[in-house]
């Protein structure tokens, strides 16, 4: 079975400070992660994955994540802050298994400070 | 090209009233998916479909029933609603093989009261 954890439901840094969004997974088999974004009052949209190639996977809108093995996580990463990233943020786990779907975390809502 | 389009957006009903929730996707995608999404939950899934004619049971069914006639559109029933409904639904597609990314719809906010 597979699992995901966020750490925090809410986050707040400073415009232009570093963002830090935790993220650990639970899989028995090699996983795919994401990480979606979710703007008020809208559905999701992909941020980036990692399909088991290189292990720091850049997204749109300047962020990255890392995929450490040997953690088990997959933490969100922008060096900057901006006010427009303010959102929903949801770390996801599936695998090339036929019948595994996409579970999601509880989500990290991510607030941004002048 | 429009992605994953709901109908309605927005809905109120009273307890014990039935609807349901159109999904359409223009991607060609095999599998659709619907959830829903309450504050501090994340997002629960509902049913699932992985090809027309197709429908498979998620984490939370009861309640709701589906249909998948059209590859298509994802049909979101609910025969007798109930306030523990209210939610926000969202629908979402994917293509079958690999990492399934999923595209989302807007969402349709149900309220019942």
């Amino acid at each position: 079975a597979q699992s995901v954890t966020q750490l925090g439901s809410h986050v707040s840094v400073s415009e232009g400070a570093l963002v830090l969004l935790r993220c650990n997974y639970s899989s028995s088999v090699p996983p795919y992660l994401f990480w979606y974004v979710q703007y008020p009052n809208q559905g999701l949209q992909l941020l980036l994955k990692y399909t088991s190639a290189a292990t720091l996977v850049k997204g749109i809108n300047g962020f990255e994540a890392e995929f450490k093995k040997s953690e088990t996580s997959f933490h969100l990463t922008k060096p900057s802050a901006h006010m427009s990233d303010a959102a929903e943020y949801f770390c996801a786990v599936s695998s090339m298994n036929r019948d595994d779907k996409i579970i999601f975390g509880k989500g990290t809502r991510l607030h941004i400070l002048p | 090209n429009a992605g994953v389009t709901q109908t309605p957006k927005f809905r109120v009903l009273k307890t014990g009233q039935s609807m349901t929730l159109l999904c359409a996707q223009d991607m060609n995608h095999e599998y659709m998916y619907w959830y829903r999404q309450d504050p501090g939950m994340g997002l629960r899934l509902i049913h699932y479909s992985v090809g027309e004619g197709t429908t498979a049971k998620g984490e939370v069914p009861d309640g709701y029933n589906v249909s998948r006639l059209k590859k298509q559109n994802f049909l979101l029933g609910l025969e007798s609603a109930a306030p523990s409904q209210t939610s926000v639904y969202f629908c979402a597609s994917s293509p079958p093989g690999g990492p399934r990314e999923q595209f989302f719809g807007p969402g349709t906010r149900l309220t019942v009261l």
